[in-house]
């Protein structure tokens, strides 16, 4: 069964902590995706990845970098954590050459970061 | 530009009863996917449905049922027969083709489905 694995499911932070949210994906998939989920303001993405080391901003980038170093693996960052990044975080994958995966995304079954 | 509108914030009903998720889009694009996800309270959102801009016919699986409709830029989901097990929230999306494949989402709709 194909998936998308995120580190943690849980994950509490201090204020000012440095913080790696990691996503792996088995599928050879080309675009990852990483979205936060805030109650009533749905999904927001932060960033989105085409290919390898390549990366580009979403809605909500400030306060987050990414890092794609390998095809499989997609790295959200928090440099400076802070108390409203408290959020549930998704990450997901889509092929754009795989027709078997509709186009559509697989995500990750979220962490549910608290900073503190 | 594009968007993706879904109305209502939370439907609540009683196990049985059928309901419909309401789903209108925006876009000039003639080529488009539309999806429907549901996202359980264990937090993952998992694919129910794609439809594409040049099938407009119904699908039928199980329960649940779509209706995609052009001419009213709407892609509605209905659930027959409610289920405790079908309380959720579900997310419509879009996806255009210019965009990479990047989707579109709907704010989403809290359905409770009681016993």
């Amino acid at each position: 069964d194909v998936k998308v694995t995120q580190s943690s499911r849980y994950l509490v932070k201090r204020t000012g902590e440095k913080v790696f949210l990691e996503c792996v994906q088995d599928m050879d998939h080309e675009n990852m995706f990483w979205y936060r989920q805030d109650p009533g303001l749905g999904l927001r993405l932060i960033y989105f990845s085409y290919d390898v080391k390549m990366k580009e901003k979403g809605d909500i980038p400030e306060g987050y970098s990414v890092s794609r170093e390998k095809k499989e693996r997609f790295s959200l960052i928090l440099e400076s954590a802070s108390t409203n990044q408290t959020s549930m975080y998704l990450c997901a994958s889509s092929s754009v050459t795989d027709r078997r995966y509709n186009y559509g995304y697989t995500f990750g079954s979220g962490t549910r970061l608290t900073v503190v | 530009a594009q968007k993706v509108t879904q109305a209502q914030t939370e439907i609540s009903v009683v196990e049985k009863e059928d309901v419909t998720l309401d789903c209108v889009y925006e876009t000039r694009d003639t080529t488009y996917y539309l999806f429907w996800y549901k996202q359980p309270p264990s937090g993952e959102l998992v694919f129910l449905i794609r439809r594409n801009s040049f099938d407009e016919q119904n699908e039928i699986s199980g329960r649940y049922s779509w209706n995609f409709q052009k001419s009213t830029s709407s892609f509605n989901f209905t659930i027959t027969a409610s289920q405790v097990v079908d309380s959720a929230v579900y997310f419509c999306a879009l996806n255009i083709m210019d965009s990479n494949y990047q989707l579109i989402w709907g704010a989403g709709t809290k359905l409770i489905i009681k016993p």
